[in-house]
């Protein structure tokens, strides 16, 4: 089976960098992905990790490392419209959502 | 480029009675088109995916039901609604099957009364 594990809130300050962590198991591995959700929306896709590393898009960053089954989403210069939900991703044909985690933003 | 439609946005339903959701893709042919439920501030839970006409894969046992009567429409399904069955329904697109650049619509807020 699948499973993924990331905090369910994590507060930080505008401006301000935050790290969101996700560690997952799976019986097979083809990347881990990133999606952001804004309340009453649908989640949108962010990034993906197929290899280790750290892949920059903008603002955001995500890591990987395939040997610790563990990945984190970076977020830097936090802006309050950053205030959203954050789901780690893992699976092939198809993806497992972690339960995601409430970004909240203090002025 | 690419598009995915869904409806309706919202809905309310009497316990027992059918439910019908579409969701049609534009602009690609032969995705693979997936079917999620998020409960009230929940995660996504995957109940269908599909792969390809008539080729539909039941991840939770409910009684909901899935169909793809075209390569690009994908049609989930109940006949008998139950209280359980509210939630925030959200049908995606991917091209390559690799959770890589999972497209979703716009989704439908169902609740069961």
């Amino acid at each position: 089976g699948q499973s993924l594990e990331q905090p369910s809130e994590v507060t930080a300050v505008e401006g301000a960098i935050v790290q969101i962590n996700c560690t997952y198991q799976t019986s097979g591995f083809y990347g881990l992905s990133w999606y952001q959700q804004h309340d009453g929306g649908a989640p949108t896709f962010l990034s993906y990790n197929a290899l280790d590393g750290l892949e920059e898009t903008g603002r955001f960053s995500s890591f990987l490392s395939r040997s610790d089954s563990y990945g984190y989403l970076l977020l830097q210069e936090l802006q309050m419209k950053d205030s959203a939900s954050y789901f780690c991703a893992v699976g092939d044909d198809k993806i497992i959502f972690g339960k995601g985690t409430r970004l909240h933003i203090l002025p | 480029s690419q598009t995915i439609h869904q409806w309706p946005a919202t809905l309310v339903q009497p316990v027992g009675s059918p439910l019908s959701l579409e969701c049609t893709v534009e602009g690609t042919s032969n995705p693979n088109l997936y079917w999620y439920r998020q409960a009230a501030g929940r995660g996504l839970q995957l109940l269908f995916y599909s792969v390809g006409i008539g080729q539909i894969s039941s991840e939770v046992p409910q009684n909901l039901s899935a169909s793809r009567p075209q390569d690009r429409q994908f049609i989930l399904s109940s006949k008998k609604l139950l209280l359980s069955d509210s939630g925030f329904y959200l049908c995606a697109w991917s091209a390559t099957g690799t959770g890589y650049g999972y497209t979703f619509g716009s989704g439908t807020r169902l609740t069961v009364v």
